[in-house]
């Protein structure tokens, strides 16, 4: 059974910083590309960034460019997202998604619970 | 970015009830639209992608069509497992949008 559980959320201030983690199972997390979502409360869901299999094929939403860093262990089967630069916009519960592909997905076909990040002084 | 537009934005249905969702995108995406559903306080799950196959463990009275720019999730007898909200998505395109959403909520 496909599993994902993600970790690292919480309060910050504006301008902070987190880390957040994706710990895979059930599946060869290497042969899969995956990707971060997050939908702002009461809010609709957004992609944010993907990853491939590999970790050679990167991409962003222009709403994160260059403020979010995605990259994954696959040693370790864990996806990361470093969010940095925050504001009250980045306010959102933040999910891991596994694709149905190996390379940049557009599918994605397992969600994780979420993590909540709130940006708030 | 390829805009995806649901109607309606909320539905009020009864258990048994024949139920219709429409998406609609700004450009063709061909046959690629997702469809997932999303229960309070719980992640999103595939119910049907490239618009008509269903995903693994989904039952039967869900049904999708469409192609090009306007797509259609059925339920063809609302249960009560089914109350949630319900999201359409292009993976046609880098942008990979979302519709609004639609609430199915009970009459």
């Amino acid at each position: 059974e496909v599993q994902l559980v993600e970790s690292g959320g919480g309060l910050v201030q504006p301008g902070g910083s987190l880390r957040l983690s994706c710990a895979a199972s059930g599946f060869t997390f290497s042969a899969y590309g995956m990707s971060w979502f997050r939908q702002a409360p009461g809010r609709g869901l957004e992609w944010a960034s993907a990853i491939s299999g590999s970790g050679h094929i990167i991409s962003y939403a222009d709403s994160v460019k260059g403020r979010f860093t995605i990259s994954r262990d696959n040693s370790k089967n864990t996806l990361y997202l470093q969010v940095n630069s925050l504001t009250a916009e980045d306010t959102a519960v933040y999910y891991c998604a596994k694709g149905d592909c190996g390379g940049d997905c557009y599918l994605t076909d397992h969600w994780g619970q979420g993590v909540l990040v709130t940006v708030s002084s | 970015d390829i805009q995806m537009t649901q109607s309606p934005s909320t539905l009020s249905a009864s258990v048994g009830d024949r139920v219709t969702i429409t998406c609609r995108a700004s450009q063709s995406i061909n046959d690629r639209l997702a469809w997932f559903q999303q229960k309070p306080g719980r992640a999103p799950k595939l119910l049907i992608y490239t618009a008509s196959t269903l995903a693994s463990g989904v039952p039967p009275r869900f049904s999708g069509s469409g192609f090009g720019t306007e797509f259609t999730l059925t339920i063809s007898s609302l249960q009560p497992d089914d109350f949630a909200t319900f999201y359409c998505q292009q993976f046609n395109e880098y942008s990979r949008t979302f519709g609004q959403g639609t609430k199915v909520e009970i009459k």
